[in-house]
Order: C-alpha cells, then structure tokens, then sequence
C-alpha cells in the first residue's frame, strides 16, 4: 500500500524568508511524486511533480522540491517565500509499480506567511 | 487548452434527497476522471475512478455511487443523502501518454452542505 504523511499541520515563515514543506512517503515500487496548492475555496493546482532524473524538480511560482530516495522525503522548498504563497499544499504519491492510477495525498500542510 | 468544469459551485441539501453533480472536461479525448471529497478542508478521499465510458472503479464502498455517460462527462450520484456527505467534491482528470506521469489535474470543486 502507498501512504503519504505531511508532519506539520501549520508552517509559519515570514516573507522573504525561505520555507520548507515537508513530506515522506511509502510505496512498495518506484515513486511518482507531486506537489498540489489549494486556496481557500478552489481546487488543487499542479505546482510541480518528480518522475525520474534529477532530485531537484522545479515547478511552478518559484517552488522546487527534492528527492530523497533514501530518506523517502520529496521536501517542497521556495528561497524567498511571498504573503501569496499562503495555502493549504498537498504532497501525493503513485506507486507505479502497482499499475493503480489513482494518487495517495497527505493530509496537507497550512503554509503562513507574515508580511 | 484542457479545461474542467464542475457544477453546480454550492449545494446545499436536507438529508434523504438525491444528489447529482457533474464534471465534464473540455480539449482532450479518453481521460481518466476521478471523484475525490475533501472533508474539513483536508485530507482529499478518493472516490471513484474510471478509464473510459461505463468504467468505474469504487475507492471506498457508501452510499454514492459514480457513471460516466460519455468521454469527458462525470457524474457522482446518490439516491439519499446523508449528513456524512457533507464535503468539497472534487473532480479530477489526467490523460496516460508514455512516459508521462499521468498527472492530474482537479476541476474547481463543488461545495455540499446536507441539513
């Protein structure tokens, strides 16, 4: 079975600072892993996702993340975070070695930026 | 471009009545669509899933149940709501092409209240 767990509830960080998102996952194969941002109201947008290749994947509005296989995290990172960054974010994952299409989400993380 | 449509925004229902919400994707052929809840602006639950016209794979056995009349038409149904049901409804659609990640991407949502 494939799992996701996303550690802290709430990440607080003050603009301009750099912030970190933190995810860990398990699967039984190789990963597919991606990151999702939700605002109050809407749905999920796609910010980035990592396949293969290099572990530093860049996406979308200056996030990135990286790849750790052997600590099994896929961290979300941004060098200078922006008061618009404020959302809920989603790291999921798709064992591709089960063939099952359907992605596996952590409970999500609340990123706060202060002016 | 591809885009996801879902209606209706809001709904809000008196437990024991039937549902219909519909999903429908524009600028892409044979994709795979999926019915997702979020509950308490968390956790996103997997739903239904289905690859293809009259395709559905259940998640997660209630009292919803999920059809697909047509390529990009989705629709998540129940006969008698429950008060359980209360959530944001998302619907999701990714296409497979190799080497591809399949890689979803979720429509803006419909919000559901049952009194």
């Amino acid at each position: 079975a494939q799992s996701v767990a996303q550690p802290e509830d709430q990440v607080n960080v003050a603009e301009g600072n750099p912030l970190t998102v933190k995810c860990t996952y398990s699967v039984s194969g190789n990963p597919y892993l991606f990151w999702y941002v939700q605002y109050p109201n809407r749905g999920l947008q796609f910010l980035l996702k990592y396949i293969t290749g290099d572990n530093l994947v860049k996406g979308s509005y200056g996030f990135e993340a990286e790849f750790n296989k052997s600590q099994t995290s896929f961290h979300l990172k941004k060098p200078s975070a922006l008061v618009s960054d404020s959302a809920l974010y989603f790291c999921a994952v798709r064992d591709i070695n089960t063939g099952r299409r359907a992605l596996t989400f952590g409970s999500g993380t609340r990123l706060q930026v202060q002016p | 471009s591809q885009t996801i449509h879902q209606w209706p925004a809001t709904l809000v229902q008196p437990v024991g009545s039937p549902l219909s919400l519909e999903c429908t994707v524009e600028g892409t052929s044979n994709p795979n669509l999926y019915w997702y809840r979020q509950a308490a602006g968390r956790g996103l639950q997997l739903l239904f899933y289905s690859v293809g016209i009259g395709q559905i794979s259940s998640e997660v056995p209630q009292n919803l149940s999920a059809s697909r009349p047509q390529d990009r038409q989705f629709i998540l149904s129940s006969k008698k709501l429950l008060l359980s049901d209360s959530g944001f409804y998302l619907c999701a659609w990714s296409v497979w092409t190799s080497g591809d990640t399949d890689t979803q991407y979720f429509g803006p949502g419909t919000r559901l209240t049952v009194l």
